[in-house]
């Protein structure tokens, strides 16, 4: 079955530092791959996609992710934190290629220090 | 372009009454979900309409969860009755196509049920 890990609950960075958040897919097929972003109160946001292509994805706000199909992996980076950056992230998979419902990850919070 | 309205922001119920959740996509999505998303968890799929006909409803809880699509716009998630494990939010998204199927998330539904 489909299903994905963000093995870090809560992760605290110092603002300007870099950030990298964990997540790992079990996926049979070719995934399409997502990272989205949850603020207080609000709806998801899509940070980024992967479907094909270059492993290297470029997304909003600065971000980044590595696809790396030998580890299962799509890390989201960022290099430099603001504060506004203080967030839910959530990474997901598509079923049945990228028209189907997305599983999601169990989220990694993100806290900025000043 | 309007994004994903829903109704009601907040809900506040207590168990074995009943609930309505609306949801209107965006414009031109034949795609509509609705998502449960539990306190510290990932949203979860309930629910998924192509146009006015349901796509994938195999985790939606059929005994006390129904949701419809008249019309193949506007849509209603309805929970009669509602217990306590349903406190959640509730969130709708929409895709097309055209657009590569990315959803679009509404601000969601929060739900608190007594």
């Amino acid at each position: 079955a489909q299903s994905v890990t963000q093995p870090d609950i809560h992760i605290t960075v110092s603002e300007g530092a870099s950030l990298e958040l964990r997540c790992n897919y079990s996926y049979g097929a070719t995934p399409y791959l997502f990272w989205y972003v949850q603020s207080p109160g609000q709806g998801l946001q899509l940070l980024l996609k992967y479907f094909s292509g270059d492993t290297l994805v470029q997304g909003i706000k600065g971000f980044e992710a590595e696809f790396k199909r030998s580890q299962s992996s799509f890390n989201l980076r960022k290099p430099s934190v603001h504060w506004s950056d203080a967030a839910e992230y959530f990474c997901a998979v598509a079923t049945w290629g990228n028209t189907g419902k997305l599983i999601f990850g169990q989220g990694t919070t993100l806290q900025v220090k000043p | 372009e309007a994004g994903v309205a829903q109704s009601p922001r907040y809900k506040i119920i207590e168990k074995r009454q009943s609930v309505a959740f609306w949801c209107n996509p965006i414009s031109g999505h034949a795609t509509l979900y609705w998502y449960q998303q539990i306190l510290g968890q990932g949203p979860k799929l309930l629910i998924q309409f192509q146009n006015n006909g349901v796509v994938d409803d195999s985790q939606l809880p059929k005994d006390r969860f129904s949701a419809e699509r008249l019309k193949g716009v506007d849509s209603t998630l309805k929970i009669q009755p509602a217990k306590l494990e349903d406190s959640a939010v509730y969130l709708c998204a929409s895709s097309s196509v055209q657009g590569n199927n990315e959803q679009f998330f509404g601000p969601g539904t929060r739900l608190t049920v007594l």
